[in-house]
């Protein structure tokens, strides 16, 4: 399976400190995405990282994808309590038959305490 | 522009029963995908459809189906309800369209909720 697998399952800090997130996955992909989810609702886009890129920023998130060692992490800085979410990484990969096909490990728990 | 809208939101219905759900993806987007999360196996995904083709499938029994209107809009059936069939389903567009730029960024619903008894 193509599933991304996040570790660490769940994580705690305090407002203010960084986050890691890190993301393995097993084949080749076309890209790899992150998404956040607050409890029970639906998950929002955050960021998208290609195959030939190595980082990536969007405001106070990185993104690094090794594609060597089949793995990704996402970096928060200077968290804030409204982060406080799952998140998820997101391999896209081609299934066959011309299609491509996303799929999600089950998530980082993160809390942040004000 | 209006997000995915997905109804109902919540739903009870009792095991051997059967369900449709319904998404309206975002103005523009050709592809509209299926999922389901449960707690303990996470976030699956069910099917894909575009320009209303079933384009990918997960593995899941065929008791789950799913159409595609003609304006996008999609549909997805579960019969013959189980217990376990209790989840949040998601839905989620994107424009879908091959090529090299090809990304596939999923914008989500807020899902429906569903309680089988």
């Amino acid at each position: 399976s193509q599933q991304g697998e996040e570790d660490p399952q769940a994580l705690s800090i305090q407002e203010g400190e960084n986050a890691t997130m890190n993301c393995s996955y097993k084949t080749s992909i076309n890209n790899l995405q992150w998404y956040r989810q607050n409890s029970g609702r639906g998950l929002v886009h955050l960021i998208l990282i290609r195959s030939n890129e190595r980082e990536k920023h969007s405001g106070r998130l990185r993104v690094t994808l090794d594609t060597s060692k089949k793995s990704s992490s996402l970096l928060i800085t200077a968290s804030r309590a409204a982060d406080t979410a799952s998140y998820f990484c997101a391999p896209l990969a081609y299934s066959g038959a011309g299609s491509y096909q996303l799929t999600f490990g089950k998530g980082t728990k993160l809390s942040v305490i004000p | 522009k209006a997000g995915v809208t997905q109804t109902p939101r919540y739903l009870i219905k009792t095991r051997g029963q059967q369900v449709t759900l319904s998404c309206s993806p975002i103005s523009g987007h050709r592809s509209v995908s299926w999922y389901q999360q449960t707690p303990g196996q996470g976030l699956q995904f069910l099917f894909e459809y575009f320009s209303e083709t079933q384009r990918n499938k997960g593995n899941f029994p065929g008791r789950f189906s799913g159409r595609q209107f003609s304006n996008s809009r999609s549909e997805m059936n579960v019969s013959t309800l189980e217990l376990g069939d209790s989840a949040l389903y998601l839905c989620a567009s994107s424009t879908g369209l091959p090529g090299p730029q090809f990304a596939f960024e999923q914008y989500f619903g807020p899902g429906t909720r569903l309680t089988v008894t």
